[in-house]
């Protein structure tokens, strides 16, 4: 057990950028979330998967924002024409797929823009 | 719509107090409810999980207890050190909605 792995640690871009983030989930975990959080904010759920399937999607998941888990391992979260309001940690975390077995969460992508 | 409230909001106490973390939420069909610890610029680092079955957990010197019931959790830490300083998350959830979180307690343990 390797733990949740995601990448960039830190992302700094200019503002109408686009930026890619990378989550390698615990590999035997089907569900795959990822969440937003913003600096004194508790995390914000964005969307979930369960293998390659995305089945929910926060509303707080603008047009500008798509994430992808081909394959049903690794997953990736693009944000096109990056604003400020776009700056926080975004969080990566993976289970076993029953709803009441614990998430592992990864150490985050900070994002910063500039 | 779920929600999770966290009080105290901020803690701030010497080495060696023992202390107790409230945590509320307002839809009591909940799966489970986890308790995570998160440092500055880190992400979450799962300190007790309590099904929806279970009254209580124990780890060491955490122990957290649920009444689903009366939608409340809380996390007792005993003998409390500087180590312990994190801010604290016990979100509920973990269906296709993933987790709904509170804004945690901010804990300070002073030396």
């Amino acid at each position: 057990d390797t733990g949740v792995s995601q990448d960039p640690r830190h992302k700094i871009t200019k503002r109408g950028q686009n930026v890619t983030f990378r989550c390698d989930p615990i590999s035997e975990h089907n569900r795959l979330y990822w969440y937003r959080q913003t600096l004194g904010q508790g995390p914000e759920f964005l969307t979930y998967f369960q293998n390659e399937a995305q089945l929910e999607k926060s509303r707080l998941l603008s047009d500008r924002f798509s994430a992808e888990r081909p394959k049903g391992s690794f997953s990736t979260l693009e944000i096109q024409r990056t604003e400020q309001g776009d700056s926080a940690m975004y969080l990566c975390a993976s289970s076993l797929d029953y709803s009441n077995q614990p998430q592992h969460f990864g150490d985050g992508t900070r994002l910063s823009i500039l | 719509k779920q929600e999770v409230t966290q009080i105290p909001a901020a803690l701030s106490v010497p080495e060696g107090e023992n202390l107790v973390l409230n945590c509320s939420f307002t839809d009591s069909a909940i799966y489970n409810l986890q308790w995570f610890r998160q440092d500055p610029g880190k992400g979450l680092t799962s300190l007790l999980l309590i099904q929806s079955s279970q009254r209580e957990q124990t780890s060491g010197r955490l122990n957290a207890s649920l009444d689903k019931s009366s939608g409340r959790s809380t996390l007792y830490i005993a003998a409390s050190q500087p180590g312990d300083s994190a801010t604290y998350l016990c979100p509920t959830g973990g269906g296709a909605d993933g987790l709904t979180f509170g804004k945690g307690t901010h804990l300070i343990i002073q030396p």
